[in-house]
C-alpha cells in the first residue's frame, strides 16, 4: 500500500506486506530528516534518518528515501508487522554549527497493519 | 538507561486553574526540548533550551506559559491560567549537543492535559 502524506493520513495494508508512507517537506534548506513512529499514549521514537548529501538509507526492516529535487521523503516498511501500526511522523532539521536545532515534524500518517 | 522521565502523565484541571508539567532528560543531554502536540497533529516546538538558557521560546505564549530549567537538567513547563484549547500533549525531549552532528531527539510519553 502507499501513502500519499498529508493529503491520506490513513493507510491499511495486510500483515506480511510492505509499506510506503510519503511525505512532503517545505523547506529547501532542511539537511537531514527523521522518521519517528508514535503508538498511541507514548512520544515519538525515533526510527530512521537520513542526511541530505544521501538519497537511501537501509535499517532493519525499514528504507528511507530522499528525493531533494521535489523535496519528497518516504519509508518503506517491509513485511509489515502488527506492531507497526502507528503514527508516522516525517521531522525535518536544519543541522548545522549550532547542532540541536527543532524539528518540524509533518502531520503525520496513521498505519493500520491488518492480521 | 532511563529515557525522558515526565510527570504527571496525566492531568485534568479546570479552566483558569494553573497546572505544571515536570521532565527529566536523559542523563548527559544538555539540549531540552517543550513540544505541544494536538490530537492529530505533529509535535509543535514551544521552546528550547541549551543548558539553562532559553535559546528558542519564539512559540511560547508568553502570557500564559512560563519554563524553568533550573541547574541544566530537569525542566518545568507551566501555563497559568489554563484555556480549554490548551488540552493537548505536552511533550518533552532532549538530545546531545553535536557540532554539525545529526539531531536525535528522544521523546518522553508525554503530559496529556485536558482543560474542562
Amino acid at each position: 500500500g502507499e501513502s500519499v502524506g498529508l493529503h491520506l493520513p490513513t493507510l491499511s495494508v495486510q500483515e506480511g506486506d510492505n509499506s510506503i508512507i510519503n511525505c512532503a517537506y517545505s523547506n529547501s534548506a532542511s539537511d537531514y530528516f527523521i522518521w519517528y513512529k508514535q503508538e498511541s499514549g507514548k512520544g515519538p521514537q525515533f526510527i530512521i534518518d537520513i542526511r541530505s548529501n544521501m538519497d537511501k538509507r537501509q535499517g532493519q526492516r525499514v528504507t528511507v528515501l530522499l528525493n531533494k529535487t521535489v523535496k519528497h521523503l518516504s519509508l518503506q516498511i517491509a513485511a509489515t508487522q502488527p506492531g507497526d501500526s502507528a503514527v508516522y511522523f516525517c521531522a525535518e532539521n536544519r543541522a548545522g554549527r549550532s547542532g540541536n536545532t527543532p524539528l518540524v515534524f509533518g502531520k503525520g500518517t496513521r498505519l493500520s497493519v491488518i492480521a | 538507561e532511563a529515557g525522558v522521565v515526565q510527570s504527571p502523565r496525566y492531568k485534568i484541571i479546570e479552566k483558569k486553574q494553573p497546572v505544571a508539567f515536570w521532565c527529566n532528560p536523559i542523563s548527559g543531554h544538555n539540549t531540552l526540548y517543550w513540544y505541544l502536540q494536538n490530537l492529530g497533529q505533529g509535535p509543535e516546538l514551544l521552546i528550547r533550551y541549551e543548558n539553562e538558557e532559553a535559546v528558542d521560546d519564539s512559540q511560547l505564549p508568553k502570557d500564559r506559559f512560563s519554563a524553568e530549567r533550573l541547574k541544566g537538567v530537569d525542566s518545568t513547563l507551566k501555563i497559568q491560567p489554563a484555556e480549554l484549547g490548551d488540552s493537548a500533549v505536552y511533550l518533552c525531549a532532549s538530545s546531545f549537543k553535536t557540532s554539525g552532528g545529526t539531531n536525535e531527539q528522544f521523546f518522553g510519553p508525554g503530559t496529556r492535559l485536558t482543560v474542562l
